[in-house]
């Protein structure tokens, strides 16, 4: 079982619709999970960062983490043909190197 | 502020060959980390160097060898290069040793293709 699990999609969503991403994880270790955003050819930018279980809310995007399940949610709300990217998940225990899921393509459709 | 450089930003190389790749840290960031993004997967942590040293290495065999500068430029070095070494190679850099508030800014990358 792979450390961080994530859907690759591809997920294709009209314009204006609110996206779930997702991504599971086996090491009850880990306290740090964020979101990167990569856009075709570039390096990965980090979008949401939140410490341990709960929600955080940043303009259109929430970030949820519920540890007890081992599982953690980006939503994003009226999504727009900018946001097409790939979503990578990313979590550290804290004194480790961040593992990173395999990322999830997301195409927003005008 | 400038953000994190990396070149080349493309290159093509045989088996067997030796590359080097650069990174340049953001403005204030003394710690660089290295990961290796193969098609379709996510990066994967190469080593960190933090005050010219390595701090901390993933499951990559020595012929993954770097080095960082006293301005806290970085270079990543491969050696006998094989077909699955083919690759995005992302520098990122931090201000600190590892630990899980660290905020990493990424390079857009060097691409390397192995034929």
């Amino acid at each position: 079982q792979k450390e961080v699990e994530q859907d690759p999609g591809p997920l294709s969503v009209p314009e204006g619709a609110i996206v779930s991403l997702n991504c599971t994880y086996s090491n009850s270790a880990f306290q740090y999970f964020m979101w990167y955003r990569q856009y075709s050819r570039k390096g990965p930018e980090l979008l949401m960062y939140t410490y341990s279980s709960g929600n955080k809310e940043d303009g259109r995007f929430t970030a949820q983490v519920d540890k007890s399940s081992k599982y953690i949610s980006l939503f994003i709300r009226d999504s727009q043909p900018s946001d097409s990217a790939t979503y990578l998940c990313a979590m550290s225990s804290g004194n480790t190197p961040l593992v990173f899921g395999k990322g999830t393509r997301l195409s927003v459709i005008a | 502020e400038t953000g994190v450089t990396q070149s080349p930003t493309h290159l093509i190389k045989t088996r067997g060959q030796q590359v080097t790749l650069r990174c340049s840290s953001q403005s204030g960031h003394n710690t660089v980390s290295w990961y290796q993004q193969a098609l379709g997967q996510g990066p994967q942590f190469i080593f960190q160097y933090y005050r010219e040293e390595e701090n901390g290495r993933g499951n990559f065999p020595p012929r993954f060898s770097g080095l960082q500068f006293p301005n806290y430029s970085s270079e990543l070095n491969v050696n006998a290069l094989e077909l699955d070494d083919s690759a995005l190679y992302l520098c990122a850099s931090s201000i600190g040793m590892m630990t899980g508030a660290n905020v990493l800014t990424f390079g857009a990358g060097s691409r390397l293709t192995v034929l």
